[in-house]
């Protein structure tokens, strides 16, 4: 049973091109976050949503716009793709904004 | 702003070694610390966490004891296997409404039998 799980695991896309990321957790947790892990594994938050709301909207192109559903599922949509978009994409649910936060596997996107 | 500075790897250790990795803190108010550990090709996982001053987190043999005087919070562990190499990263959450969490640079180590 994943408890938090995105699809896809790779990407590769063109630049111009827009993709979305999908994620759901079944752990019932209200909170969920989107993460960017560049080439040097450098993690950075870029959006967190508590029960479907946007708590945290970090400084990100506006290219990148997540959508939340219902709060299980938190995706990630980027328009225009551009090279420096190239990375690992985590999404990460916590029960609370307190507590620990659980990952999935990350999504590896690559832009030609 | 709050940060977190870990030291550089890589770190390459015998089997059963000792290990530690450095991590300092930057934050207003009182953060809770943490430590992820991302294996080759998965997510990040949970390792061990401290919530206030002088509270000590353990899990699988690895150790982290929060130190407010020198605003550290070392990673541990008193004999590596080489299931241990991953990637470590030391995190902050500032504990407020969005419990935004900060990351460390990350260690990757290294356990060669």
């Amino acid at each position: 049973d994943t408890a938090v799980s995105q699809t896809p695991k790779y990407l590769v896309t063109q630049m111009g091109n827009d993709k979305s990321i999908k994620c759901e957790q079944n752990l019932g947790h209200d909170t969920m976050y989107w993460y960017k892990q560049d080439s040097k594994k450098f993690l950075k938050i870029m959006f967190s949503y508590n029960n479907k709301e946007l708590i945290i909207n970090e400084t990100v192109p506006n290219r990148f716009s997540p959508k939340s559903p219902d709060k299980a599922h938190l995706n990630l949509h980027i328009n225009s793709l551009e090279l420096g978009d190239s990375a690992v994409y985590f999404c990460a649910s916590s029960q609370d904004p307190q507590d620990p936060q659980h990952f999935g596997d990350g999504t590896r996107l690559s832009i030609l | 702003g709050n940060s977190v500075t870990q030291m550089e790897g890589p770190v390459t250790l015998s089997e059963e070694a000792f290990l530690t990795i450095n991590c300092t803190y930057t934050a207003t108010g009182y953060p809770s610390l943490f430590w992820y550990v991302q294996y080759p090709g998965e997510g990040l996982q949970l390792l061990l966490k401290a919530t206030k001053a002088d509270d000590k987190g353990s899990n699988k043999g690895f150790e982290a004891t929060y130190r407010k005087e020198t605003t550290s919070f070392h990673l541990e562990k008193g004999s590596v296997q080489v299931s241990d190499s991953a990637v470590y990263f030391c995190a902050l959450s500032d504990g407020g409404a969005t419990n935004k969490l900060i990351f460390g640079t990350g260690t990757l180590l290294a356990v060669q039998p």
